[in-house]
């Protein structure tokens, strides 16, 4: 049973138009985080919670907000999508920030940007 | 700053085949960890296996075995006995031993595996 579900899988949103993905977990773990894979690339980290503080990586764009209503949901708006922000978007959860849980991660939301 | 170099883009093999994988990886730290993470085309990252920086010991488990040298800060990845159900993406990635889960992955070795 997938333990990390994101949804959509696709999602297609015009050039501005606020959208918003969904992450929800089963495993109760204190920690989600949100990746973007753009093509070919690896992925990067764009922000994580841990529990309900909001952690941003510096070289986030503004553009990139997210909430988390409770320990189960996380989202990732983005606000005024642009061209270069089609991606793969990859969310994770793990127990704890330290290396000695394991990061479990969805099987992602392909973002395409029309 | 950290950084994690796969210069392999794409490698193909036929099955039955082994192939090793290679990951350099740059840290100013002492205390670190490594990952190898494997993507099929359903998209998920899976998980494969965590190393810290003080256990230098290489590790099997199955078909899969790790070489990890800090002398040449490499952490590699053989796969033995290739099969066509290993074609996949595959990441190397380095953390921050207080922050664990924060990873920085590598740009990512594409395996083909043809029967």
């Amino acid at each position: 049973d997938a333990m990390v579900i994101q949804n959509p899988r696709y999602q297609v949103t015009q050039f501005g138009k606020p959208v918003t993905l969904s992450c929800s977990q089963t495993l109760n773990h204190n920690v989600m985080y949100w990746y973007q894979q753009k093509s070919s690339q690896a992925p990067k980290l764009l922000f994580h919670y841990y529990d309900k503080d909001f952690n941003n990586e510096a070289d986030t764009p503004d553009n990139f907000q997210s909430r988390r209503p409770n320990t189960s949901f996380c989202f990732l708006d983005i606000r005024s999508p642009g061209l270069g922000d089609a991606a793969m978007y990859l969310c994770a959860t793990s127990r704890d920030l330290g290396a000695n849980t394991e990061a479990f991660f969805g099987q992602g939301t392909r973002l395409t940007v029309v | 700053a950290q950084k994690v170099t796969q210069a392999q883009t794409e490698i193909s093999v036929v099955e039955k085949e082994d192939v090793t994988l290679d990951c350099v990886y740059e840290t100013r730290d002492t205390t670190y960890y490594l990952f190898w993470y494997k993507q099929p085309p359903s998209g998920e990252l899976v998980f494969l296996i965590r190393r810290n920086s003080f256990d230098e010991q290489n590790e099997i488990s199955g078909r899969y075995s790790w070489n990890f040298q800090k002398s040449t800060s490499s952490f590699n990845f053989t796969i033995t006995a290739s099969q066509v159900v290993d074609s996949a993406v595959y990441f190397c990635a380095l953390s921050r031993a207080e922050y664990g889960n924060k990873l920085v992955f590598g740009a990512g070795t594409i395996l083909r595996v043809k029967s």
